[in-house]
């Protein structure tokens, strides 16, 4: 079991450039969740998603950030027009039924420039 | 107010001592618990998940809740060089979205 993939591990975007974000949850686990972290502040919830739906998006900006988690595929955190404060580490996590204790991955860190 | 609250530290210790890591939390509501440990670079990764109240033990790793405090620990007996981590707190209420709230995260140093 490869655990939770997530890819880039390191990203650069030039500001107003578009960042997409990749997370596979571990085999059978079809419930995902995005968190970013910042070193002041700690991680934050941005999207809880199923197979197909938004459960949710109450940590996600109203603008420039969407999410999506296809039938097939990877979950998508896609981040448009980014600007030096989205810089940050993005983790994804996933679980099979909606447990507590979620497993994480190693992250994207996304510098913007 | 920050919902939870965890001292940042650093926390240096010899190897071989207990350690002590604690959060408050401001939202009775909170019923599940969690610690993660997150080393350099990674994502974090769960130790002990405890629901409401009382104390479990794994191994050298025990948490203790006491939601009348408002307040959790978890100890670490025997600590090793491969401790020394950032150990984060993480809560939620039982809605269900499972959503986490979280520490700033205690960064530990097991000196040998």
């Amino acid at each position: 079991n490869a655990g939770v993939m997530q890819n880039p591990r390191h990203l650069v975007r030039r500001r107003g450039q578009e960042a997409r974000l990749r997370c596979s949850p571990m085999k059978g686990h079809s419930h995902v969740y995005w968190y970013r972290q910042l070193p002041e502040e700690g991680l934050k919830f941005m999207v809880y998603l199923q197979k197909e739906n938004i459960i949710d998006e109450s940590g996600m900006p109203k603008e420039r950030f969407s999410a999506e988690f296809p039938k097939e595929g990877p979950s998508i955190l896609r981040i448009q027009q980014v600007v030096r404060g989205d810089s940050a580490a993005y983790f994804c996590a996933s679980s099979p039924g909606g447990q507590y204790g979620y497993t994480f991955g190693s992250g994207t860190r996304l510098t913007v420039v | 107010q920050k919902e939870v609250e965890q001292d940042p530290g650093p926390l240096s210790v010899p190897e071989g001592a207990i350690v002590s890591l604690n959060c408050t939390y401001s939202n009775s509501a909170f019923q599940y618990f969690m610690w993660y440990r997150q080393y350099s670079r990674k994502g974090p990764e769960l130790l002990m998940y405890t629901y409401s109240s009382g104390n479990k033990e794994d191994g050298r790793f025990t948490a203790q809740v006491d939601k009348s405090s408002k307040y959790i620990s978890l100890f670490i007996r025997d600590s090793q060089p491969s401790d020394s981590a950032t150990y984060l707190c993480a809560m939620s209420d039982a809605g269900n979205n499972r959503k986490l709230i979280w520490g700033l995260g205690t960064s530990l140093a097991v000196n040998p």
